[in-house]
């Protein structure tokens, strides 16, 4: 089955700064990437996704980077501001199959300092 | 408009006691699923339901869980006999598509404590 690695497991940076949280992915079928972004206690939001016909995609100071070949993707957030502090997953999924359920990855806890 | 949501938002369950988490999808999406979220990890799929139809129940532990969805819209996640290892956030998740499964909502979550 799917196995999605996500490094690091903490990040921190200073506001201002950007910050690239990297995954791989083991599944070459695998054609669906999103982003969640989860602060303590609450609800994962869906941030970002990419598909595989696709290499990146932005809105605003996010993006995301797909590389099918080498089996990662990346989140990229530029001009970090204190309310981006929060955990990020990576997950990856099969919507060729029936299901499209989520394999996520082990979270970034990302602080970002004023 | 509403987005997922479910209750209890918190639970605490003495070992052996059985407990049922509630699900209310966003209305009209086809597709819903349930993750479990132990502490500083990422989700893990439990369940997966294409309206009424439980497709997909791979990620269930044990026989000890149990969900169903028998009208096609709200979903109830079943854990009888409960164990410590159980204590977690269960979270649901809801998509307008089937087949080509597209975005994933979650809700708030529901965090089991189990003494």
């Amino acid at each position: 089955g799917e196995n999605v690695e996500q490094h690091p497991s903490t990040l921190s940076v200073q506001e201002g700064d950007s910050a690239v949280i990297k995954c791989t992915y083991s599944d070459s079928a695998s054609n669906y990437f999103p982003w969640y972004k989860q602060e303590l206690g609450k609800r994962p939001q869906l941030i970002i996704d990419i598909r595989s016909n696709v290499g990146e995609k932005k809105d605003q100071r996010i993006a995301v980077t797909l590389n099918k070949t080498a089996k990662h993707f990346s989140l990229h957030i530029t001009e970090t501001q204190p309310e981006d502090s929060a955990v990020y997953f990576c997950a990856a999924s099969n919507h060729g199959g029936s299901q499209g359920n989520l394999i996520f990855g082990k979270g970034t806890k990302l602080s970002v300092k004023p | 408009g509403a987005g997922v949501s479910q209750s209890p938002r918190y639970k605490v369950a003495k070992r052996g006691q059985d407990v049922a988490l509630r699900c209310d999808p966003i209305s009209g999406h086809v597709s819903l699923f349930w993750y479990q979220q132990a502490l500083g990890q990422g989700p893990e799929f439990l369940t997966y339901f294409q309206n009424e139809a439980q497709l997909d129940k791979s990620g269930l532990p044990s026989d000890r869980f149990f969900a169903e969805r028998p009208e096609g819209s709200v979903s109830t996640l079943k854990i009888q006999r409960t164990q410590q290892e159980d204590s977690a956030v269960y979270l649901c998740a809801s998509s307008p598509r089937t087949g080509s499964v597209g975005e994933q909502y979650f809700g708030p979550g529901t965090r089991l404590t189990v003494t």
